[in-house]
């Protein structure tokens, strides 16, 4: 079972709030993901990291930031939210089979 | 361009009898595969995953065929359960099983078991 954890679960939020998302675990993976997913649509991956201090863009573009400060953190951050921003945004990590954790679903008013 | 094809949105089976849930690629670079569920709300859980220089692989109740000449890959629920009703991904990767590659999805299909 994989030790991945995400806080908020939940999140209701007005525009124009900073959020940040909270993504860590306890496997000791390097390699970090980020993917948002909206209902009846494939997961596409909008950050990425393979260490600390690796960050990287992922296919979907995002205005979302990341940072890797320690291997087991990997949180996500919205300088000021808006409605389209609401999705649900899941975390993974990898050694081998990728791991999701409980996901946060977010919604912005 | 998908990568990553799941045809089906939706499959409605009886409980008891067996899901087969297809997944079509057009990467032939990609040489891991992977098959999640996911309830709403929740994140995917993984369930198996295949490699390509195998055409089958099996756990319990659920079993990956893969044909790597026609890129298709499907997975088989078997006897289904109420339970298993969930939204299945799949997933393939190239570079191999701890490779570099990023995963990439399909679009998942909602299966509904039906007691």
């Amino acid at each position: 079972e994989a030790d991945i954890y995400q806080t908020p679960r939940y999140l209701v939020i007005g525009t124009g709030k900073k959020i940040t998302l909270e993504c860590s675990q306890t496997m000791g993976h390097d390699k970090m993901y980020w993917y948002q997913q909206d209902p009846g649509m494939e997961l596409h991956l909008i950050h990425y990291s393979y260490g600390v201090n690796s960050t990287e863009k992922g296919d979907l573009s995002s205005e979302s930031t990341v940072s890797r400060i320690r291997t087991e953190h990997f949180p996500l951050t919205l300088e000021s939210a808006r409605p389209s921003h609401t999705s649900q945004y899941l975390c993974a990590s990898r050694l081998g089979t990728q791991y999701f954790g409980p996901g946060t679903r977010l919604l912005v008013l | 361009d998908q990568q990553v094809k799941q045809n089906s949105p939706s499959l409605s089976v009886q409980e008891g009898r067996i899901s087969i849930l297809n997944c079509d690629y057009t990467n032939s670079m990609f040489d891991y595969f992977l098959w999640y569920k996911k309830y709403p709300a929740e994140g995917p859980t993984f369930l198996i995953s295949i490699s390509s220089i195998k055409d089958k692989n099996e756990d319990g109740r659920f079993t990956v065929f893969l044909n790597k000449s026609a890129k298709h890959l499907s997975l088989h629920i078997v006897p289904s359960q109420p339970g298993d009703s969930a939204v299945y991904f799949c997933a393939a990767s190239g570079a191999g099983r701890g490779g570099s590659e990023k995963l990439v999805f399909g679009k998942g299909t909602k299966l509904t078991v039906n007691p």
